[in-house]
């Protein structure tokens, strides 16, 4: 079946760019997405990418997608305290409806 | 505009018991998911319902079901509970498919 593969933990320095990687192995994922879930609460969704993009940008946050290595990663530049949390990377296939399969969750930790 | 509700928040039960939690999606939106969230197993999809139909499902036993209202409103149900269903159940709304999904806050249900 269809799996996303993420890194479980990330540490970086308040100020300093953040990259949190995401493999999948479904190449008819036609949304691939990035989560945030703060402790004791749901899932945030971030931002997400159609699989015929390369590059979304959102204020601090960058999606880069290589479909060929099936590869998804997220940069957030000038990462703060309050962007500590589990980053989750999903994607839904395309008859899969609204079935999202989710990477383990990978957990930032910013110092100051 | 409210988002996704789930209630309760938390939830104490018995092996054996059966529980019914509650998701009331965000208003106009027709697709309601759940997930089932454990330490071990990660995020995982238990079912989608449209339009008051099971659209997908996961790979869960037949003690998991689910049903969804003529206002979209959703209600899962496990039956028997086993000390391995204590987990955060996560619902999430959508307008159609391949839309972004919201999510909930979660219900937390603990088998003693």
């Amino acid at each position: 079946g269809e799996d996303v593969e993420q890194s479980l933990f990330l540490s970086v320095r308040e100020g300093d760019s953040s990259v949190i990687n995401c493999t999948y192995t479904d190449s008819s994922s036609t949304y691939l997405y990035w989560y945030k879930q703060e402790p004791g609460a749901g899932l945030q969704l971030l931002t997400y990418i159609f699989s015929n993009m390369d590059m979304k940008q959102d204020q601090r946050l960058t999606v880069l997608l290589n479909k060929k290595d099936k590869h998804l990663s997220l940069r957030i530049a000038d990462t703060q305290t309050g962007d500590s949390a589990i980053y989750f990377c999903a994607e839904s296939g395309n008859n899969a409806g609204n079935m999202l399969t989710f990477g383990g969750g990978t957990r930032l930790m910013v110092k100051p | 505009k409210a988002g996704v509700t789930q209630t309760p928040r938390y939830l104490i039960k018995t092996r054996g018991q059966q529980v019914t939690l509650s998701c009331s999606p965000i208003s106009g939106h027709r697709s309601v998911s759940w997930y089932q969230q454990t330490p071990g197993q990660g995020l995982q999809f238990l079912f989608e319902y449209f339009s008051e139909t099971q659209r997908n499902k996961g790979n869960f036993p037949g003690r998991f079901s689910g049903r969804q209202f003529s206002n979209s409103r959703s209600e899962m149900n496990v039956s028997t509970l086993e000390l391995g269903d204590s987990a955060l159940y996560l619902c999430a709304s959508s307008f159609d498919s391949n839309n972004e999904q919201f999510f909930g806050p979660g219900t937390r249900l603990t088998v003693l």
